[in-house]
């Protein structure tokens, strides 16, 4: 069965620092991979997809950037975090086919202060 | 024509009632209509979804009911149950593209 797996679950960082966090799948392969981000209230916004390795389309310009250095793997990162980063974020994926589910994973929530 | 739009923002219902959440939409490409349930501080999971060769589906209590021509779409929850209290989010996708359109959520919230 496939599973994804998202970390942190939790994390709080000052204003101006890195950010990085990480995403993967098991048990399938080729997935598109996404990045969304939930702001309090508010619905899904997508920030990043990818159709394969190396390959991200950003949906808004931002602060963030995303990479997929393996086939199974996306990274959410910033080189420095603003207070308006703040939020949940949460990966999915499907399995690249049209009509297709989107699995989300349980999606890191983080503070900037 | 690229957006969703989901209503109400927020609903309460009272144990046993109907819960009614409607969303709309303008692009006619799109050809897959989900719905995600989100308990608080986890990830969406897939609750039901509808392809437009149909006008309803039907899984256990969780209804879809879905009108090609007024573009629009909904689901209905009999029988509510306080744990059905979480946030729905209707969505779209098709058009050549795998990405979904997400809806800006409905809270409902179910009292005992």
């Amino acid at each position: 069965s496939q599973t994804i797996h998202q970390w942190p679950a939790t994390l709080v960082q000052p204003v101006g620092s890195p950010l990085s966090l990480e995403c993967t799948v098991e048990g399938t392969s080729n997935p598109n991979l996404y990045w969304y981000r939930q702001a309090a209230g508010r619905g899904l916004q997508l920030l990043f997809y990818s159709v394969g390795i190396g390959q991200i389309s950003s949906e808004v310009p931002q602060n963030l950037s995303a990479s997929r250095p393996q086939d199974r793997q996306f990274i959410l990162s910033s080189k420095k975090l603003l207070l308006s980063d703040s939020g949940f974020y949460l990966c999915a994926w499907d399995r690249g086919l049209a009509k297709n589910i989107q699995y989300f994973g349980a999606g890191t929530r983080l503070s900037v202060l | 024509q690229q957006q969703v739009k989901q209503s109400p923002q927020s609903l309460i219902v009272q144990k046993g009632g109907i819960s009614i959440i409607n969303c709309a939409y303008e692009n006619t490409a799109f050809d897959y209509f989900p719905w995600y349930q989100q308990f608080p501080g986890k990830g969406p999971a897939l609750l039901i979804a509808i392809r437009p060769d149909v006008s309803e589906k039907k899984e256990g209590r969780f209804t879809i009911s879905f009108n090609k021509s007024a573009k629009q779409f909904s689901l209905h929850i009999m029988d509510s149950q306080p744990g059905d209290s979480a946030t729905y989010f209707c969505a779209a996708s098709g058009s050549g593209t795998y990405k979904y359109i997400f809806g800006t959520g409905t809270r409902l919230k179910v009292l005992a």
